[in-house]
């Protein structure tokens, strides 16, 4: 089975602090992906990478930035972090080819900006 | 804009009886749909997925529905057990099917009462 792991699944950090989420999938993976999940707001994408050095802006992606050195693992990056920021962090990988948008998550990490 | 949604927040069903979850999408696009299941303190897991191309697909317990004429999808569940307590959320590509992007909806909550 397809294991994506998060680092974290609590973290507390302090408005103004860089703050790095990091995401690991043991499948080989090419497609990586970020959501938040809010309530009521369901899941939303930050950013999504397709290969090793490539990104590409999802829908929210002010305050954020992503990493993708190695193939299997996906970092996202707050810059200086806001309390706004506060949310659930969910990594998902899939595969290219047919089944591209089956979408393998993580446990998530619940972030809380103070 | 495009949008996936759910037409109830929560679902309340008698463990045994059947439950059925809905969601509408707007994007006449989307050629693939898919249902997550997440748990308390989980992420989403795979439960079935369809193509455009059907309007039905069974799974374990778990039978989806596409009627692309009202642009609807439902998923249904025998015997709903305590087990299947959870968020359910359907997704949408919204016709990127080279990208691996999906569409969230909100999210209905089933509760199983015993």
């Amino acid at each position: 089975d397809v294991k994506v792991t998060q680092s974290s699944r609590y973290l507390v950090k302090r408005t103004g602090e860089k703050v790095f989420l990091e995401c690991v999938q043991d499948m080989d993976h090419e497609n990586m992906f970020w959501y938040r999940q809010d309530p009521g707001l369901g899941l939303r994408l930050i950013y999504f990478s397709y290969d090793v050095k490539m990104k590409e802006k999802g829908d929210i992606p002010e305050g954020y930035s992503v990493s993708r050195e190695k193939k299997e693992r996906f970092s996202l990056i707050l810059e200086s972090a806001s309390t706004n920021q506060t949310s659930m962090y969910l990594c998902a990988s899939s595969s290219t080819g047919p089944t591209n948008e089956k979408l393998f998550f993580g446990s998530g990490t619940q972030l809380s900006v103070l | 804009g495009e949008s996936v949604g759910l037409h109830l927040p929560t679902l309340s069903v008698q463990e045994g009886d059947n439950s059925i979850i809905n969601c509408a999408y707007s994007n006449s696009a989307s050629d693939y749909f898919i249902w997550y299941k997440q748990e308390s303190g989980k992420g989403p897991q795979f439960i079935i997925d369809i193509r455009s191309n059907m309007d039905k697909r069974q799974g374990q317990r778990v039978t989806v529905l596409l009627n692309k004429t009202v642009k609807h999808l439902s998923l249904q569940i025998a015997a709903t057990q305590p087990g299947d307590s959870a968020v359910y959320f359907c997704a949408e590509n919204a016709g990127s099917s080279n990208t691996g992007k999906l569409i969230f909806g909100q999210g209905t909550t089933l509760q199983v009462k015993p």
